[in-house]
C-alpha cells in the first residue's frame, strides 16, 4: 500500500460524457501526476500539479485537464469523451517534483 | 517516446537471481535511473532508483554503469509474486514509461 487513493475503481460512460476523476495523495506529498494506460501499453504522462499550479504537460488534448486542492488532493477531468479514452487512469504522488512517485491503484474508464 | 531499451520478456527459475538489463545511452546528468514493476491491471509498483552509484534496497539491487549508458537490476530470489512487467525509466520529473520487460518466474 502506498498511501495513494483513487475513485472510483471503475466507471462507465458514453462518448461524449463527461468524466472526474480523484486521487488522494499520499500524507506530506506536495506532487500529483497522472497517467494513462491504454490496454497492453504502458502508461502515459498526462500532467503534472505541484502546489495547486499545473508543472509540465505531456501529449494530451486541451479536453484533459486537471486540479489540485489545497491538501494536495487532485481531479482529472475529461471532456468530450471519445472510444480512444478508455484506459487505466493512474494517479502517482510524491515529496516533492524530482522525487520517486508512488502510485495509486488506478480507475478504469470504459467509455462505450 | 521512452529513453530506455529493454528486452520484451525473460524467464526466471524461482528462487535464481533475476537479472534485468536497460540500455539508456541518451541520459542526462541530472536524470535518475528508476525501477518499477506492474502486475496485472494494478499500479505500478516502485522498486528502486539510483543516480550514478550502485544501490540496494530490501526488494533490489541497482547496478548502474560507470558511464551511466545502461544498467540492471537484480531480483536475488526471485519467487513467484516476482512475475510482472518491470520498468526502467530514465526522468527528472514526469515519468516516460516504455514497453517494459514481461518477467515470468516459473516454479
Amino acid at each position: 500500500e502506498t498511501g495513494v487513493t483513487q475513485s472510483p475503481t471503475h466507471l462507465i460512460k458514453t462518448r461524449g460524457q463527461q468524466v472526474t476523476l480523484r486521487c488522494s495523495s499520499q500524507s506530506g506529498h506536495n506532487t500529483v501526476s497522472w497517467y494513462q494506460q491504454a490496454l497492453g501499453q504502458g502508461p502515459q504522462f498526462i500532467f503534472q500539479y505541484y502546489r495547486e499550479e499545473e508543472n509540465g504537460r505531456g501529449n494530451f488534448p486541451p479536453r484533459f485537464s486537471g486540479l489540485q486542492f489545497p491538501n494536495y488532493s487532485s481531479e482529472l477531468n475529461v471532456n468530450a469523451l471519445e472510444l480512444d479514452d478508455s484506459a487505466l487512469y493512474l494517479c502517482a504522488s510524491s515529496l516533492d517534483r524530482g522525487q520517486v512517485q508512488f502510485f495509486g491503484p488506478g480507475t478504469r474508464l470504459t467509455v462505450l | 517516446d521512452a529513453k530506455t531499451t529493454q528486452p520484451p520478456s525473460m524467464d526466471c527459475a524461482e528462487g535464481r537471481a533475476a537479472n534485468l538489463p536497460c540500455n539508456h545511452s541518451t541520459i542526462s546528468g541530472n536524470e535518475y535511473v528508476y525501477w518499477y514493476r506492474q502486475i496485472h491491471s494494478q499500479g505500478p509498483q516502485y522498486i528502486i532508483h539510483g543516480l550514478k552509484n550502485n544501490e540496494t534496497n530490501e526488494m533490489a539491487s541497482l547496478i548502474i554503469t560507470e558511464d551511466r549508458k545502461s544498467s540492471t537490476l537484480i531480483l536475488p530470489h526471485a519467487t513467484l509474486r516476482d512475475t510482472a512487467v518491470y520498468y526502467c525509466i530514465v526522468s527528472w520529473g514526469k515519468l516516460q514509461f516504455g514497453a517494459g520487460t514481461q518477467v515470468v518466474v516459473t516454479p
